[in-house]
């Protein structure tokens, strides 16, 4: 079964700084998805992943399959940006997905 | 995009009850539907995976009797929790995957069910 390791756990930063989350699994995967979870529960899928780098919009995500790691960007960030970010991946022999603790991230202004 | 409901956003009922959570993908079809739950501060748990016109399968220790699945159509699964108890109170979230879709791995989440059993 994968294990999925998320940090850091919380953050809080101020409005323009450019903030890094990390991911890491331990068994190969197919696909790796970045989530985003507001207060109110809802998830949004912000990327899947499998291989190289994706960008939309200030986020940017990364993996690098040989060292089973990605990472997600968020340039100029801003208070909307504030929210629980999770680390999701599918492989290591399940068909859904397992899921990192999440990042509490807080963007002040 | 792809868009997936859940209905009800929010239940409560009382203990001893059942409830159906229903969850449809609205603009394509559900070859597999999964379904999560989450408890507070806690993350997302994978209860089961169901597949159009098939049982469902559970993960490990989630008691399939208790948690009934039914994925009728390629559009429509609930999940029914029968004799809810007071543990039961959590957050379900259904995802929606199209396997006829590249990529595969490609997952719609819906908007979650928040069931507080009282």
């Amino acid at each position: 079964k994968n294990e999925v390791e998320q940090s850091p756990q919380n953050l809080t930063a101020q409005e323009g700084e450019f903030i890094t989350i990390n991911c890491s699994y331990s068994v190969g995967i197919s696909a790796l998805h970045w989530l985003q979870q507001h207060p109110g529960g809802g998830i949004v899928s912000l990327f899947m992943l499998s291989s190289g780098k994706k960008k939309h919009g200030r986020l940017i995500a990364t993996i690098n399959i040989q060292e089973k790691h990605s990472s997600l960007h968020i340039t100029a960030s801003h208070p909307r940006d504030s929210a629980v970010y999770i680390c999701a991946v599918r492989g290591g022999g399940a068909d859904g997905l397992t899921f990192g603790k999440g990042t509490h991230l807080i963007i002040q202004p | 995009g792809a868009v997936v409901s859940q209905h009800p956003s929010r239940v409560i009922c009382k203990s001893g009850t059942s409830v159906k959570i229903e969850c449809r993908s609205l603009d394509f079809q559900a070859t597999t539907m999964f379904w999560y739950r989450q408890f507070p501060k806690k993350s997302l748990m994978l209860m089961a995976t169901s597949n159009e016109g098939s049982k469902a399968t559970y993960e490990q220790g989630v008691e399939k009797d208790k948690f009934l699945i039914n994925h009728a159509s390629l559009t429509l699964s609930t999940l029914t929790v029968t004799s809810a108890h007071p543990e039961d109170s959590s957050f379900y979230i259904c995802s929606a995957r199209d396997d006829l879709r590249i990529p595969t791995d490609e997952q719609y989440f819906g908007p979650g069910t928040r069931l507080t059993v009282t």
